[in-house]
């Protein structure tokens, strides 16, 4: 299967604040179906990215999503109090699918 | 867009089975896969295994071979995720989500969880 590791495990940074998060795949993720969800406290998850890069329909644009190779990166520009959160990447090219173990952002 | 609205929580004893439904609302019942995602308390996400419920088919996670049964009823939208051979550790939240097939999207609709108990 495919093992996904996040990077860093907590992130401690201020609103306003850019945010880089780490997501390195074990393997060449088919067709790059790797997506990204925001999480908070007793909360269901929420998609925010897809296909590495594309926003899911609602999510404002300061959340963006690259890839390079094995390597994803989700990067929030500025961020808001709201963005304060746990965040998953999530491979689901190859069954089975596979979740990181979550980066936490806090202030 | 689909709507996933989850079965009430659960406990139940060591070595006993749950089964959680999980029933869309809102859109064509053949245009997803439904997948079960479980998490325990202060744990990351677990996917569990996904059926497309028109396809009949299922998919699991290894860990979960042999005791999870992913099944669907078409006639009314409804998808099952049974549970067998329960422990302490299958104490979690568990998520039904819904991606679209044929597309690049991921899980982008999600149930409510149900939070299943296992304890003696």
């Amino acid at each position: 299967e495919i093992v996904l590791t996040q990077s860093p495990g907590t992130l401690s940074l201020s609103p306003g604040e850019r945010a880089t998060l780490s997501c390195r795949a074990s393997q060449i993720v088919t067709n790059t179906f790797l997506a990204w969800y925001q999480q908070k406290p007793g909360q269901a998850p929420r998609l925010l990215i897809y296909g590495a890069s594309n926003r899911a329909t609602g999510i404002p644009d300061r959340f963006s999503g690259s890839e390079s190779g094995t390597d994803f990166t989700l990067t929030i520009s500025r961020l808001e109090p709201e963005d304060f959160a746990v965040y998953y990447c999530q491979q689901y090219g190859t069954s089975p699918w596979t979740f990181g173990q979550g980066t936490k952002v806090e202030i | 867009q689909v709507q996933l609205v989850q079965s009430g929580a659960e406990v139940k004893r060591p070595g006993s089975s749950v089964k959680v439904s999980c029933k869309a609302s809102g859109g064509t019942f053949s245009e997803y896969a439904i997948s079960w995602v479980r998490q325990a308390p202060g744990q990351g996400l677990e996917w569990m295994g996904a059926i497309i419920p028109t396809l009949a088919t299922a998919n699991f996670a290894q860990k979960f071979q042999g005791r999870v049964t992913i099944s669907a009823d078409a006639s009314t939208s409804t998808v099952y995720m049974e549970l067998s051979s329960l422990t302490s550790e299958d104490t979690a939240v568990y998520y039904c989500a819904s991606r679209p097939i044929n597309t690049r999207y991921g899980m982008d609709v999600w149930g409510q969880g149900t939070t299943v108990t296992v304890s003696s």
